[in-house]
């Protein structure tokens, strides 16, 4: 079973153009974060978001979290070469074979020069 | 504080023969998640170690094993190697559990 379903799974633009990425579920979690993957490296914490709508910016990405906390989007303004990465999200899980944290597929993002 | 540690970061082995992973987790952190990435399948969970004790284990066979030492870190094996076992091995680190988890740069694994 797949809580978290990713979407697109892949997105390749030039650098400079704006992009959004989504995180959508239909069960309520009491949290979710967004992590960044380089290639060959461990997925990096970028953000937690806790309350329902709302908004955590971190330079140029934005997130936020839906007022119902079923989902959550990822919106990169002016995107670089340096936010090409695989970007994951995930939140508290209670079912025990996946552990702590379900983790979605992830949207893999390729930012061009 | 320093970071999630694994090593070794990249290892080759043939079929059947095993292999031992490292991570130490954060200082303080005593929660140690296992987890085996590969490209078609994402991050797949292998089990979760908390205070020494084992919480929780993924749908993977019995050759995957791992414990915790009373310093919180963490080892995990691998029997007898399979060339699908080839991947990226990831451990993570929380205070508690269904907390954040702050990764390590994980080990990869090619088994020819």
């Amino acid at each position: 079973t797949q809580l978290l379903e990713q979407s697109p799974q892949f997105l390749s633009i030039q650098e400079g153009e704006n992009l959004t990425v989504y995180c959508n579920s239909s069960s309520v979690f009491s949290s979710l974060q967004w992590y960044r993957q380089e290639p060959g490296e461990g997925p990096v914490l970028l953000v937690t978001v806790v309350t329902g709508g709302e908004v955590k910016k971190l330079k140029r990405l934005t997130f936020q979290f839906g007022d119902a906390r079923k989902d959550s989007s990822l919106h990169i303004t002016a995107a670089q070469p340096g936010d090409t990465g695989l970007y994951l999200c995930a939140g508290p899980y209670y079912g025990g074979s996946q552990g702590n944290l379900i983790f979605g597929k992830g949207t893999k993002l390729s930012v061009k020069p | 504080k320093a970071g999630v540690t694994q090593t070794p970061r990249y290892l080759i082995k043939t079929r059947g023969q095993q292999v031992t992973l490292s991570c130490s987790p954060i200082s303080g952190h005593r929660s140690v998640s296992w987890y085996q990435q590969t490209p078609g399948q994402g991050l797949q969970f292998l089990f979760e170690y908390f205070s020494e004790t084992q919480r929780n284990k993924g749908n993977f066979p019995g050759r995957f094993s791992g414990r915790q030492f009373s310093n919180s870190r963490s080892e995990m094996n691998v029997s007898t190697l399979e060339l699908g076992d080839s991947a990226l091995y990831l451990c993570a680190s929380s205070l508690e559990a269904r907390t954040p988890q702050f990764f390590g740069p994980g080990t990869r694994l090619t088994v020819l």
